[in-house]
């Protein structure tokens, strides 16, 4: 089965600054997705960014990038110019794209502060 | 358009009862995923329908069950209530549920078990 593991529980960035969250997962599929779901304090999950794993050039959405190494089951999310309303939990997510419709893996997230 | 929309938002029951949490899709979606979410065991998935079919059931007992109407619209059940079933309970819904859409989500209704 697939694992998302998050090993970051809580992290903290300085406004402007950037911080990384990492991702790793576990899986033997060669065809997947990769997503980023920010969940803010009013609970409802927005995605923030995807990555398809036979993509080689990283995805990236205004401040938001990620790093992704495939060969190292790696997947990791760039905040820059972090602002107050990045302050939220942070989902990694994998879903394989090998047998039709399959639900998200979730990691258990990573919760992020914002310092003023 | 307007997004998933869950109903109600907050819900406190006692043990041994039942409850129904309600899901309208974003229009046009005719997938909805259920998703449960606890403090200790993250994110878990419980089921998806699509046209009124179930396709896909997590690991959860018999006692958490769907449906799905005509109109995309799903309910969730769960009998017999437990303390352990307390939790935020998420939908989310896409065009067809296949692994290239994107999932949107709904608020969720947080339930209490007492």
């Amino acid at each position: 089965a697939q694992t998302v593991t998050q090993s970051q529980p809580e992290m903290s960035v300085q406004e402007a600054e950037t911080v990384t969250l990492s991702c790793t997962y576990d899986t033997s599929e060669s065809d997947y997705y990769l997503f980023w779901y920010k969940q803010p304090p009013s609970r409802q999950m927005i995605l923030v960014i995807r990555q398809e794993a036979y993509k080689q050039q990283n995805a990236t959405e205004n401040r938001f990038s990620v790093n992704f190494q495939k060969a190292a089951k790696s997947f990791s999310l760039k905040i820059s110019d972090s602002q107050l309303g990045d302050a939220a939990m942070y989902f990694c997510a994998y879903r394989t794209l090998n047998s039709g419709n399959t639900p998200l893996v979730f990691g258990k997230g990573t919760r992020l502060s914002v310092i003023a | 358009k307007a997004g998933v929309t869950q109903t109600p938002r907050y819900l406190i029951k006692t043990r041994g009862q039942q409850v129904t949490l309600s899901c309208s899709p974003i229009s046009g979606h005719r997938s909805v995923s259920w998703y449960q979410q606890t403090p200790g065991q993250g994110l878990q998935f419980l089921f998806e329908y699509f046209s009124e079919t179930q396709r896909n059931k997590g690991n959860f007992p018999g006692r958490f069950s769907g449906r799905q109407f005509s109109n995309s619209r799903s309910e969730m059940n769960v009998s017999t209530l437990e303390l352990g079933d307390s939790a935020l309970y998420l939908c989310a819904s896409s065009v067809s549920g296949m692994g290239t859409d994107t999932q949107y989500f709904g608020p969720g209704t947080r339930l209490t078990v007492l």
